[in-house]
């Protein structure tokens, strides 16, 4: 597909659980975003990428939060220890260039619901 | 800390209506700043992107203008239909690229 894919859509976990969320970019897009959406309100940044280089974590929002992207296409979102609030909807998005001027692209985003 | 406020937080309009939205940020060092709608349960798809020597952007039936000095920007939708219903968010980009965004508008287009 053209656009940006993200998998699973929707997740549930215990909470104390490790889970991993996936992000596939547009091919050849230099740089990628996570964002945390919770419910009602707009999405938040948490990591950017520039190619396989991670050039800011600075809204991670703890040390459970973890982000690699290690051959500069596909990115992995990996949370441990799940917290309740943690529930809420990770999107990914991808940009051509540098990603300061350049539109982003998002993917339909994960549900993550911790019990 | 880079705010970004839209007001309404809802509106309801009939069929045909033409509409504008409105957005505020509180600082005017942003590089673009970009409009997108929601939809439930689905991702954002981009609207329009202003960049920051930008006045206005048009698509379609939208156009977006933006003042950095005051802190603010528009979208007006022209002969709103039902199929314009959704969330429209504003976000304004920062100095890595990275988007901060205000809590959205949510329309409701009735037929």
């Amino acid at each position: 597909g053209a656009g940006v894919s993200q998998s699973p859509r929707y997740k549930v976990a215990k909470r104390g659980q490790d889970v991993a969320l996936r992000c596939d970019p547009i091919s050849g897009h230099v740089s990628l975003f996570w964002y945390q959406q919770a419910l009602g309100q707009g999405p938040e940044f948490l990591t950017y990428f520039q190619n396989e280089a991670q050039l800011d974590k600075s809204g991670l929002p703890s040390d459970r939060f973890f982000a690699e992207r290690p051959e500069g296409s596909v990115s992995t979102l990996k949370i441990q220890r799940t917290q309740q609030e943690d529930s809420a909807v990770y999107l990914c998005a991808s940009s051509r260039g540098r990603g300061v001027t350049d539109t982003q692209y998002f993917g339909p985003g994960t549900r993550l619901t911790v019990l | 800390k880079q705010e970004v406020t839209q007001i309404p937080a809802a509106l309801s309009v009939p069929e045909g209506e033409n509409l504008v939205l409105n957005c505020s940020f509180t600082d005017s060092a942003i590089y673009n700043l970009q409009w997108f709608r929601q939809d439930p349960g689905k991702g954002l798809t981009s609207l329009l992107l202003i960049q920051s020597s930008q006045r206005e952007q048009t698509s379609g039936r939208l156009n977006a203008s933006l003042d950095k000095s005051s802190g603010r920007s528009t979208l007006y939708i022209a002969a709103s239909q039902p199929g314009d219903s959704a969330t429209y968010l504003c976000a304004v980009g920062g100095s890595q690229g990275n988007l901060i965004f205000g809590k959205g508008t949510k329309l409701s287009v009735k037929p």
